[in-house]
């Protein structure tokens, strides 16, 4: 199984950059496609799809959140962080079945 | 509009088994492969099931941590799938979430989620 290593917290002040990462066990891309995905969950709700294919920002999207990476690394970043950005990120791989990060809460400092 | 519904849920002894249906509508429902992805109490997301279309067949793919309890099928004249689980523990206690899988392969459709509590 590929393996997704996320840090389970990250701090950071409204107006600054986030930046979270994703790192799998082995490559994730197929070519030139890279098969690492995105989420944001707020408590209570259901996960909401950010980022598909590690750059590509999924419809309805603010432009503040990207993402980049390729083979194994991969970060989701997120600027400038507003209040309503406060929630769980979970990594996704496709490229062999589907395994989840672990997640990383962000948290205002 | 995409909507997921899931049904099914609540409260089932170790050792018992459920079944949750999942309704869509608002896409073709053919045309997709449908998931079911679990979420323990303050945990994370953990992928259980897919279920391919018509086109593949059909073919049905499983978490290895849940395989040989768990079985996926879909009705598409319902635009419905559905998730049995069998032989349940306590472990299994989560929301489990339907959702759609798009052709670049990232779920793009989430329903709310249907908890599942496995107690005595």
């Amino acid at each position: 199984d590929i393996v997704l290593t996320q840090s389970p917290v990250l701090a950071v002040s409204l107006g600054q950059r986030a930046t979270i990462s994703c790192r799998a066990s082995q490559s994730v891309s197929i070519s030139s496609i890279n098969l690492m995905h995105w989420y944001q969950q707020k408590p209570g709700q259901q996960p909401k799809l950010l980022i598909y294919r590690a750059s590509n920002l999924a419809s309805g999207i603010p432009a503040r959140f990207s993402g980049s990476g390729s083979g194994t690394d991969f970060t989701l970043t997120i600027d400038p962080v507003q209040a309503d950005d406060i929630a769980a990120y979970y990594c996704q791989q496709s490229r062999e079945s589907n395994t989840f990060g672990a997640g990383t809460k962000l948290e205002l400092k | 509009e995409v909507q997921i519904l899931e049904t099914g849920g609540g409260l089932v002894k170790p050792g018992g088994s459920l079944r949750l249906s999942c309704a869509t509508s608002g896409f073709n429902f053919n045309d997709y492969f449908m998931n079911w992805v679990r979420q323990a109490p303050g945990k994370g997301l953990e992928w259980v099931a897919q279920i391919r279309n018509k086109n593949y067949n059909y073919a049905t793919y499983y978490a290895e941590s849940l395989e040989g309890r768990v079985t996926i099928s879909r009705d598409d004249s319902k635009s419905s799938v559905y998730l049995q689980v069998s032989s349940l523990r306590a472990e299994d206690t989560a929301i489990y979430y339907c959702t759609r899988r798009t052709r670049s392969s990232e779920f793009d459709y989430w329903g709310q989620g249907v908890m599942v509590t496995v107690s005595s």
